[in-house]
């Protein structure tokens, strides 16, 4: 699997949006970005993943770049709660199940009021 | 709620010793994957299952073991343990479909190793 490079940490104002990047420019053609967070040393929650559209759900947004090389996770309204360490993760399949996640350093968000 | 259940949620033991840490995942996964999250590690993939049959391995010592039961559990067995063994272990469950599908975590197990 492509590896990623994260920022380590970020803050962001509360209310605001949260831009999150990541760079995986080995990607290849059948992986997906998938994003992750860990509100301490709680399980990891998936947020939210993609191939090469921009997707949206009821949490964030990810906008990938046309050539693939990076992508974005966007926190539209950022509040206290969305304080976490955020993992970017490119992850291959193959014909029998998802390959195994593997978690970088990741960013770390704090969100401040 | 995930729908990923880990027990226990702590576990105290001393060194040498043998604990099994128990996995049930969302109805209907057939993969099960095994992290362990240190301090000085972060989250360290160790072994992955898909209905039954181990299918990939990462950072595990020989000292540990995991199975898939047929009803789809897992069970990770660590045995002779030593103070470094002392973390946070995370199951993940997930459909293991050739689509592009998200796992989803349990809360974990606090291993504390005296």
């Amino acid at each position: 699997d492509a590896k990623t490079t994260q920022p380590p940490s970020m803050d962001c104002a509360e209310g605001r949006a949260a831009n999150l990047p990541c760079n995986h420019s080995t990607i290849s053609g059948n992986e997906y970005v998938y994003w992750y967070r860990q509100i301490h040393s709680q399980g990891p929650q998936y947020i939210i993943h993609g191939l090469k559209n921009n997707e949206t759900n009821e949490m964030a947004s990810l906008i990938i770049t046309e050539d693939r090389k990076s992508s974005t996770l966007i926190l539209p309204h950022a509040t206290l709660r969305d304080t976490a360490v955020y993992y970017c993760i490119v992850r291959g399949k193959w014909n029998s199940g998802n390959t195994p996640l593997v978690f970088g350093k990741g960013t770390r968000l704090s969100v401040i009021a | 709620d995930s729908g990923v259940t880990q027990t226990p949620k702590h576990l105290i033991t001393a060194t040498g010793q043998r604990v099994t840490l128990r996995c049930s995942p969302r109805s209907g996964d057939l993969s099960v994957y095994w992290y362990q999250q240190s301090l000085d590690q972060g989250l360290q993939f160790l072994i992955h299952y898909y209905n039954g049959e181990e299918r990939a391995k990462g950072n595990i010592l020989e000292r540990f073991s995991a199975q898939q039961f047929p009803d789809l559990h897992s069970e990770l067995n660590l045995s002779s343990l030593e103070l470094g063994d002392s973390a946070l272990y995370f199951c993940a469950s997930s459909e293991g479909g050739i689509g592009g599908t998200e796992a989803f975590f349990g809360q974990g197990t606090r291993l504390t190793v005296v």
